[in-house]
């Protein structure tokens, strides 16, 4: 089964400061993409950051980057120099697609708390 | 969100009622998704559309139905609802992984979500 393992329930770090968020995943599959969203106080769903599992490089997106292991299955985001508006429920996520059905399976959330 | 909406926003209804949320894209993706967001579940994948007519289930389907007879709208029916079933619920559409980075349109794109409270 394909799985996605977020083992934080919640984090804090101070305001300026770095953080990492963890996420592992299952798979037999070679070809796949992994997601971050970020979900605010509002409710919507919004992507972070994506990596396509071919790539060696790690993605970057102005503060945020990510850590892509992927003989260890690990896909860790980490945000630079966090602001207050930071603070959401951040969901990783793995899509495979096989015979053109694609799924998209998330883990179960960080919620990250940013102090002033 | 720009190109999904969802109806109802909000629901209340009793056990045992019939309820029937609705997912429109005007993007004219392939793909459409329904989840629920329950706290310390994250989103769980009730059913999926990859084509009109083609359905398949998530990994919470029981007691959930799907249909989606044209592209642009993917229903999802509580046929019977239950107390179980009071969630947040999101649809969210795809174009594809295959399809240009660019577009944009390789990734989940969520609507804003349908609180529904089953009492």
């Amino acid at each position: 089964a394909q799985t996605v393992t977020q083992s934080q329930p919640e984090m804090s770090v101070q305001e300026a400061e770095t953080v990492t968020l963890s996420c592992t995943y299952d798979t037999s599959e070679s070809d796949y993409y992994l997601f971050w969203y970020k979900q605010p106080p509002s409710r919507q769903m919004i992507l972070v950051i994506r990596q396509e599992a071919y790539k060696q490089q790690n993605a970057t997106e102005n503060r945020f980057s990510v850590n892509f292991q992927k003989a260890a299955k690990s896909f860790s985001l980490k945000i630079s120099d966090s602001q207050l508006g930071d603070a959401a429920m951040y969901f990783c996520a793995y899509c495979v697609g096989a015979s053109g059905t694609y799924k998209y399976i998330f883990g179960t959330g960080t919620r990250l708390k940013v102090l002033a | 969100d720009a190109g999904i909406t969802q109806s109802p926003r909000h629901k209340v209804t009793e056990t045992g009622t019939p309820v029937t949320l609705r997912c429109h894209q005007t993007e004219n993706h392939r793909y459409m998704y329904w989840y629920r967001q329950d706290p310390g579940h994250g989103l769980r994948l009730i059913h999926y559309s990859y084509g009109v007519k083609d359905t398949d289930k998530g990994e919470v389907s029981d007691g959930y139905s799907v249909s989606r007879s044209k592209t642009e709208d993917f229903l999802l029916t509580l046929e019977s609802a239950t107390s179980s079933q009071t969630s947040v619920y999101f649809c969210a559409i795809s174009g594809g992984l295959r399809t240009s980075k660019n577009s944009g349109a390789n990734v989940l794109t969520f609507g804003a979500g349908s609180r529904l409270t089953v009492l």
